[in-house]
């Protein structure tokens, strides 16, 4: 079935440094993304929807400068946390919900 | 109040016991209502889908949808101790593109 891979599956950053991380659908086209972030026993939050070859758009309280989203094609949407500090410490989910299909997520930790 | 309210757990229960999970909403708007399954470090696991009120089964696993109550459940039997997990409810307005929102999830445990 339709599956769509997300890398890195943790990483481990210092802070200030920026980490990219990128969610790709395998065999079908996703001209919309959505990046989720999950804190620990809490619900899937949304941060932004990504469209393709346009602009994201961001949820309210979502900084759009720190957390950068390009969907530069129909199969290929990444997410660029940038600067990053301690408190962005969290779990990062991609989803092309047309298809209903989540990413593995990635783990991120800031030191 | 939240949009979707669900009990975090953990509920426990004895393999071979039939295990409910259940959410509460209070958008009457939603109309589309799913389940996921969630492994730690994991990304969520499209269990059920429905669409509006009603029963849909699949294996041993049921999901029911009482639109009046505002109240859907997952209904698991003869449990299993791989079933545990963290299982996800999520809801939306539309199918098309529709964005879900989520509770927090019900974290089961079943024991030998």
């Amino acid at each position: 079935g339709a599956v769509v891979s997300q890398h890195p599956s943790w990483v481990i950053c210092k802070s200030g440094t920026s980490v990219k991380i990128e969610c790709r659908s395998l065999d079908f086209q996703a001209t919309t993304m959505f990046w989720y972030r999950q804190f620990p026993k809490q619900s899937l939050m949304l941060m932004a929807t990504s469209n393709e070859g346009s602009k994201a758009t961001y949820e309210q309280g979502v900084e759009k400068d720190k957390f950068l989203i390009n969907h530069a094609s129909l199969t290929l949407s990444t997410l660029t946390v940038t600067s990053a500090h301690p408190e962005d410490s969290s779990f990062y989910i991609c989803s092309a919900l047309q298809q209903g299909f989540f990413g593995q997520g990635t783990r991120l930790t800031v030191v | 109040q939240k949009e979707v309210e669900q009990d975090p757990g953990p509920l426990s229960v004895p393999e071979g016991a039939i295990v409910s999970l259940n959410c509460t909403y209070s958008n009457s708007a939603f109309q589309y209502f799913m389940w996921y399954r969630q492994y730690s470090r994991k990304g969520p696991e499209l269990l059920m889908y429905t669409y509006s009120s009603g029963n849909k089964e699949d294996g041993r696993f049921t999901a029911q949808v009482d639109k009046s109550s505002k109240y859907i459940s997952l209904f698991i039997r003869d449990s299993q101790p791989s079933d545990s997990t963290t299982y996800l409810c999520a809801m939306s307005q539309s199918g098309g593109s529709y964005i879900p929102t989520f509770g927090r999830g019900t974290s089961l445990i079943v024991h030998p």
